[in-house]
């Protein structure tokens, strides 16, 4: 089976820019949630997402939104990106309790 | 404050020493504790769940251990493959029927040869 699929594996983009990740969970799982994780630091809860809708949101600025589409995959957007945006970004799918990580996506802003 | 405390931030041990990593949380319910391991650039990969206090798991070389204020991982004869950084997250109860994870700063593992 598949694991959890995030796209791209890394993104160079501009201060003011934005950006679009994407996420694909393993079949069968429903929720999908977005960590940030900053360098030397575990990884920070962004959003929750469970049958397409919004269940929880971690202390992140406006700049950031998300949504589940139909097929349970996933996009998060940051808008306006700053300096300190650059970061891991991860998805996870979950069933049961088990949270099952992406390899994450890198975002460097220059 | 920090809701969960990893300790120590880095760890070295020769091949065969045995060490324990430590994870102390604060939160008022506890629904679960998640151990997960992290390569360099690479996603947590899931180790193990502990959802009350005495519950014990192990796999291969690792043992993790809950009591109402912290967990340990114990690690048995380490190889190098070990080489890891080891993240503990707590899970809390809450009534709006959702939770999320709340890591650590995890602990840094070297094993040398």
């Amino acid at each position: 089976d598949a694991g959890v699929t995030q796209s791209p594996t890394h993104l160079i983009k501009t201060r003011g820019q934005h950006v679009t990740l994407r996420c694909s969970p393993i079949s069968g799982h429903k929720s999908v949630s977005w960590y940030q994780q900053v360098l030397g630091q575990g990884p920070q809860f962004i959003f929750q997402y469970y049958e397409k809708e919004e269940r929880g949101r971690g202390n992140f600025p406006d700049r950031f939104s998300a949504r589940q589409f139909p097929n349970y995959s996933s996009e998060l957007n940051v808008n306006a990106l700053l300096l300190g945006d650059s970061a891991l970004y991860l998805c996870a799918s979950s069933l049961d309790n088990r949270y099952t990580f992406g390899s994450g996506t890198r975002l460097t802003v220059v | 404050e920090d809701q969960v405390t990893q300790s120590p931030e880095a760890l070295r041990l020769q091949e065969g020493e045995s060490s324990s990593l430590n994870c102390s949380y604060t939160v008022s319910g506890l629904r679960g504790l998640f151990w997960y391991r992290q390569d360099p650039g690479k996603g947590p990969e899931f180790l193990f769940t502990l959802y009350s206090a005495g519950e014990e798991k192990e796999k291969e070389r690792l043992k993790a251990t809950l009591t109402k204020k912290e967990s340990f991982l114990h690690i048995t004869a380490p190889k190098p493959e070990d080489s890891a950084t080891y993240l503990c997250a707590v899970q809390e109860r809450t009534g709006s029927g959702y939770s999320t994870l709340t890591f650590g700063k995890g602990t840094m593992l070297l094993v040398s040869p």
